[in-house]
């Protein structure tokens, strides 16, 4: 498709259950970056891939989250043993490059989200 | 560290009137970018315009300018000639071009344009 695409758009789940939310990037986007977005907040960085790099972790709260980026292009973001504190809608974006050459190369295109509710 | 700043939690418009949507910043970082996004209901973040740290013009895309004060850190978002889906929720976002660092946004404010 012509924008970011994510799946499920909503999610219902039980306290405990793991999750897993998907994130597909706009064609030829190297950089994939995941947000949470808390009921009244802005947007919290979560995680952050660049083409084969590692990723950077640095905004994940707690090792129960996880993603990985399979083949540069989809993402998976994962939740285990989910907590009500994790209910957020879940933000993916994707921009060209990460850093480095023109400004407009780097602007995050983001998808509709996923509406994460964890009872 | 980074912070953006948004002190109007919700702003009120009268359709075709101008509004303008504060935003400050602080950064130690001498080379950075400012975002504004627009959030409707359906919950997707929409690119709306950008400002470089070293430009020297403010931005301005449509009905949309930014009015970039740099001494006092400050990047408002003005937009004319108010539309009803305008309505939305707007962030403020910056990022440092050191390294490969990430949009840090701020709270949001609400506009809602009335007929």
């Amino acid at each position: 498709g012509a924008g970011v695409s994510q799946s499920p758009s909503n999610k219902v789940t039980e306290k405990g259950k793991d999750v897993e939310l998907r994130c597909d990037p706009i064609s030829g986007h190297t950089a994939l970056y995941w947000y949470r977005q808390s009921l009244g907040q802005g947007l919290e960085f979560l995680i952050y891939f660049q083409g084969n790099s590692a990723p950077d972790k640095s905004g994940l709260p707690s090792d129960r989250f996880s993603a990985e980026r399979t083949g540069g292009s989809v993402s998976t973001l994962t939740i285990q043993r989910t907590q009500q504190e994790d209910s957020a809608v879940y933000l993916c974006a994707s921009s060209l490059a990460a850093a480095g050459g023109r400004e407009s190369k780097n602007i995050q295109y983001f998808g509709a989200g996923t509406r994460l509710s964890v009872l | 560290a980074q912070k953006i700043t948004q002190t109007q939690p919700g702003m009120f418009v009268q359709e075709k009137e101008a509004v303008t949507l504060d935003c400050t910043y602080d950064t130690s970082d001498p080379s950075y970018g400012l975002f504004w996004y627009k959030q409707p209901s359906s919950g997707e973040m929409i690119f709306l315009i950008y400002q470089g740290s070293y430009d020297q013009q403010n931005a301005t895309e449509g009905r949309y300018s930014l009015n970039f004060q740099k001494a006092r850190k400050s990047a408002n978002l003005v937009i004319s000639a108010s539309q009803l889906g305008d309505s939305a929720m707007y962030f403020c976002a910056m990022r440092v071009h050191s390294g490969y660092s990430t949009l840090t946004f701020g709270k949001g404010t609400m506009l809602l344009v009335s007929p």
